[in-house]
């Protein structure tokens, strides 16, 4: 059974990057597609890009540039990199996994909560 | 951005069957996907592509539609679909709508 589990800092200060890992177990990472989804106090969700099993990526028009996932295969992680947050990024984040062929996201990490603030 | 728009809230009686819709500002060529949330919890997928039922999903559960206009349906409702609903279309960038929020008298 696929299982995700993302950690990274609970806080951070605006201005600042934001740094997450996705570690993936019972399943590989270079099979289907791995995505960032975030949800915004009030229910609010937000695609924030994908990777896929080559390691090729596509990112929320709206984030490109301050944006990038990483990964690294021996551990079967992958990592997602937001540089100049704003308050306005404080957002539970989640990593969840999309089959090839299906586009629904099927497996998904629990979340971890991250808030913007000095 | 495609945008997808989700009525707030409903609330129905156990048993009773209950339509959540969701409808898209421009075609998604079938790419709609639906999720439930219930408070604490992550997204569970329910129905991918319109109408295909996900993993250990319930049969009660389904889905229909097509253009820009979209359906999940519970069928009987139970206390324990108690969650909010959301939409999510791949057609174009991802988006997802605002979510429905389905409560049980």
């Amino acid at each position: 059974e696929v299982q995700l589990q993302e950690s990274g800092p609970g806080l951070v200060k605006p201005s600042q990057s934001l740094s997450l890992t996705c570690s993936v177990t019972g399943y590989s990472i270079t099979s289907d597609y791995w995505g960032w989804i975030r949800q915004f106090p009030g229910n609010k969700m937000e695609w924030m890009g994908y990777m896929s099993y080559s390691g090729s990526t596509a990112y929320n028009p709206s984030l490109k540039s301050r944006i990038s996932f990483t990964r690294d295969t021996s551990k079967n992680q992958f990592f997602l990199h937001l540089n100049s947050v704003t308050t306005e990024d404080t957002a539970t984040y989640s990593c969840a996994r999309r089959p090839i062929g299906s586009s629904g996201f099927d497996s998904w990490g629990q979340g971890v909560m991250v808030t913007v603030s000095s | 951005d495609t945008v997808l728009t989700q009525s707030p809230a409903l609330t129905v009686s156990p048993g009773e069957r209950v339509s959540i819709s969701c409808r898209a500002s421009e075609g998604v060529n079938s790419y709609i996907h639906w999720y439930q949330q219930k408070p604490g919890q992550q997204p569970k997928l329910l129905i991918y592509k319109t109408s295909n039922l996900a993993s250990g999903v319930p049969a009660r559960f389904s889905g229909s539609g097509s253009g820009t206009d979209f359906t999940l349906t519970i069928d009987p409702v139970e206390a324990d679909d108690t969650a909010t609903y959301f939409c999510q279309q791949s057609w174009n960038d991802p988006t997802f709508g605002g979510g429905t929020k389905l409560e049980l008298k």
